[in-house]
């Protein structure tokens, strides 16, 4: 069975800091890995994703994410983050690109302080 | 990028009735729509999968009975929640793929409140 965890429940960055989010994923398989962001009420907005090639994908808002297999881990980064950048993050494996189901971390609460 | 919407964004209702929910994919066919249930404060759990003009695949624990799921159309997936309680409360949140897209797109959520 698949699973994520995010160890990390909250995290507060001062405005400019850099940011990490960790995540630690569980699959038996090549796994597909994806960052979802979501603001209070609502839906999710894909940040970026991760299917095969190059271990350091880009994605939008500025955010990137390394996947590492040895060490089965997917974690965002940001170099500078903006007070916008408050918002729940979750990251989530899936079982192929699209009409697969995915498995949810339990999310990690980003507070931004001025 | 692929657009999914939901409606209604918010819903309250009294306990014993049902719930409609619906969800759109507004610029591409959907072949496969998911279901995903989020208590606050707390992580999505999927509670089926949809394939168009099939039935759904519930997740363990999830009562088919309960959450009725109908995909009859390539742009529509319905969850109706049947005779709901409070404890039905929560966010309920789509998301859909197709054939041309490489991921799932997730629409707003719907925020059911049962009295």
């Amino acid at each position: 069975a698949q699973s994520v965890t995010q160890p990390d429940i909250h995290i507060t960055v001062s405005e400019g800091a850099s940011l990490e989010l960790r995540c630690n994923y569980s699959y038996g398989a090549t796994p597909y890995l994806f960052w979802y962001v979501q603001s209070p009420g609502q839906g999710l907005q894909l940040l970026l994703k991760y299917f095969s090639g190059d271990t350091l994908v880009q994605g939008i808002k500025g955010f990137e994410a390394e996947f590492k297999r040895s060490q089965s881990s997917f974690n965002l980064r940001k170099p500078s983050v903006h007070w916008s950048d408050a918002a729940e993050y979750f990251c989530a494996v899936g079982a192929g690109a699209a009409g697969n189901k995915l498995t949810f971390g339990g999310g990690t609460r980003v507070l931004v302080k001025p | 990028g692929a657009v999914v919407s939901q409606h209604p964004s918010r819903v309250i209702c009294k306990s014993g009735t049902s719930v409609k929910i619906e969800c759109r994919s507004l610029d591409f066919q959907a072949t496969t729509m998911f279901w995903y249930r989020q208590f606050p404060k707390q992580s999505l759990m999927l509670m089926a999968t949809s394939n168009e003009g099939s039935k759904a695949t519930y997740e363990q624990g999830v009562e088919k009975d309960k959450f009725l799921i109908n995909h009859a159309s390539l742009t529509l997936s319905t969850l109706t929640v049947t005779s709901a309680h409070p404890e039905d409360s929560s966010f309920y949140i789509c998301s859909a793929s197709g054939l041309r897209t490489d991921t799932q797109y997730f629409g707003p959520g719907t925020r059911l409140t049962v009295l």
